[in-house]
């Protein structure tokens, strides 16, 4: 089975320190997501890509976060400086979309996530 | 961003029984509505999606309802197992068209 990885699995840091999850989309997947899930607020778009292009980042706090995708095989989330209230599951996720639209029938693949603790 | 609004929270079913979960969105210009299953420790797993050309889809047990002038779907979970408990997650799509938002999420436990 094609899977999303998402790297490290978990993360433990302390307050101020740089963050930085990695992502391998599924090969072929031309949009990658980035979402945040808490017990509170569920699961939160933080960003998106298509094609490697930004899309959309509105979700997420800018002057800490920045989302990359430098290569087709690779998507990064950064938080600096990291904050106890970042403490979350972070989730991938990819698919493919054709044209303006037409998601395929198998939707968008989720990781396993990055469990990030802030101390 | 569109909301999405998902009910029960949690629910508690014998086994056997139907679980029921809704979900509302806001206005939606594009066409395809999922519903997701996540067990502890795991990332949400596509579990059944509809487009709404169609009332209702079924896959084994799982079945979406759909009824787009209330702009309300729902999944049933008919002859519910222990095994089916997990968190189940409706989404639509964003305004974009590109992305998904997501209900705030159902905890079904399934009692044998």
């Amino acid at each position: 089975d094609a899977r999303v990885t998402q790297t490290p699995r978990h993360k433990v840091t302390e307050m101020g320190q740089e963050v930085t999850m990695r992502c391998q989309p599924i090969l072929g997947h031309n949009t990658v997501f980035w979402y945040r899930q808490t017990m509170m607020q569920g699961l939160e778009l933080l960003a998106y890509f298509r094609n490697r292009a930004p899309l959309d980042d509105s979700g997420m706090p800018k002057d800490r976060f920045s989302a990359e995708m430098p290569d087709a095989t690779l998507a990064t989330l950064k938080i600096q400086p990291s904050e106890p209230r970042d403490s979350a599951v972070y989730f991938c996720a990819s698919g493919f979309r054709a044209g303006t639209g037409g998601l395929g029938p198998e939707g968008y693949t989720f990781g396993s996530g990055t469990r990030l603790t802030v101390v | 961003q569109q909301q999405v609004k998902q009910s029960p929270q949690s629910l508690i079913v014998q086994k056997g029984g139907i679980s029921i979960i809704n979900c509302a969105y806001e206005n939606t210009a594009f066409d395809y509505f999922p519903w997701y299953q996540q067990f502890p420790g795991k990332g949400p797993a596509l579990l059944i999606a509809i487009r709404p050309d169609v009332s209702e889809k079924k896959e084994g047990r799982f079945t979406i309802s759909f009824n787009k002038s209330a702009k309300q779907f729902s999944l049933h979970i008919m002859d519910s197992q222990p095994g089916d408990s997990a968190t189940y997650f409706c989404a639509a799509p964003s305004n974009s068209g590109y992305a998904l938002n997501f209900g705030k999420g159902t905890s079904l436990l399934v009692t044998p």
